[in-house]
């Protein structure tokens, strides 16, 4: 499977502002996405990020509140603006790639983003 | 958004001990994912099941998808301190899935030496 970073690990940050998570690939990799995850909650996906186009946003995700680049195969970046507390959680990029059978279903996740807003 | 009902939310058992834990879905699905996620750490995958009926195996873990393709589970046998952690259950559904996956509320697995 890829190997996944992301940047920075956990931050805290003041209201009102905005911070940019980067997301690396170690390959190329076609499909990339943001996930959020709320303290003891599971995942939800905010968007996909798409090369070369803008980012599918999910139901309750929106451009101006996280918008998202993905300049090539390997990099993506997702910002979260104008943050609020309700924004602290965990912030999680994936990939999606083959393991060896199927159609490349299979998703694989960075270490995430570990976001506190005060 | 739609979500699979996986259980138990949680369990706390002994070391040696079999585990089990299950999801389910009024949908069809075409792929199951086990994941498991440590504390500070990004889900990382187990197992991935593609055809009904399929049965996998992972070491101690194994994972069938259901043959009426609306469920699945995953075994660990003789469970030991390090699998404590989050397991989540996520799929496919049938038809227009565009790769988006459907994710399950997570067991939370507790190990007592």
């Amino acid at each position: 499977s890829a190997v996944i970073s992301q940047k920075p690990s956990r931050d805290i940050c003041q209201r009102g502002t905005s911070l940019t998570i980067q997301c690396q690939v170690d390959s190329q990799v076609t499909m990339m996405f943001w996930y959020r995850q709320q303290p003891g909650q599971s995942l939800t996906l905010i968007a996909t990020a798409n090369q070369g186009s803008e980012a599918t946003y999910e139901s309750g995700f929106v451009i101006d509140k996280f918008p998202i680049s993905r300049p090539n195969l390997t990099f993506s970046t997702l910002t979260v603006s104008n943050m609020s507390p309700e924004d602290s959680s965990i912030y999680l990029c994936s990939v999606a790639g083959p393991s060896g059978k199927g159609a490349g279903n299979e998703q694989f996740f960075g270490p995430g983003t570990r976001l506190t807003v005060l | 958004g739609q979500q699979l009902n996986q259980s138990p939310q949680s369990m706390f058992i002994q070391e040696g001990e079999d585990v089990s834990m299950n999801c389910t879905s009024s949908s069809i699905f075409n792929t199951w994912l086990w994941y498991k996620q440590d504390p500070g750490e990004g889900p990382v995958l187990l197992i991935a099941l593609y055809k009904a009926g399929e049965l996998t195996s992972n070491g101690r873990l194994t994972a069938q998808f259901g043959i009426t393709r609306k469920d699945s589970f995953l075994n660990i046998s003789a469970s030991i301190p390090s699998d404590v952690g989050i397991y989540f259950c996520a799929g496919h559904l049938r038809a227009g899935n565009n790769r988006k996956l459907i994710w399950g509320l997570g067991t939370s697995l507790a190990v007592n030496p």
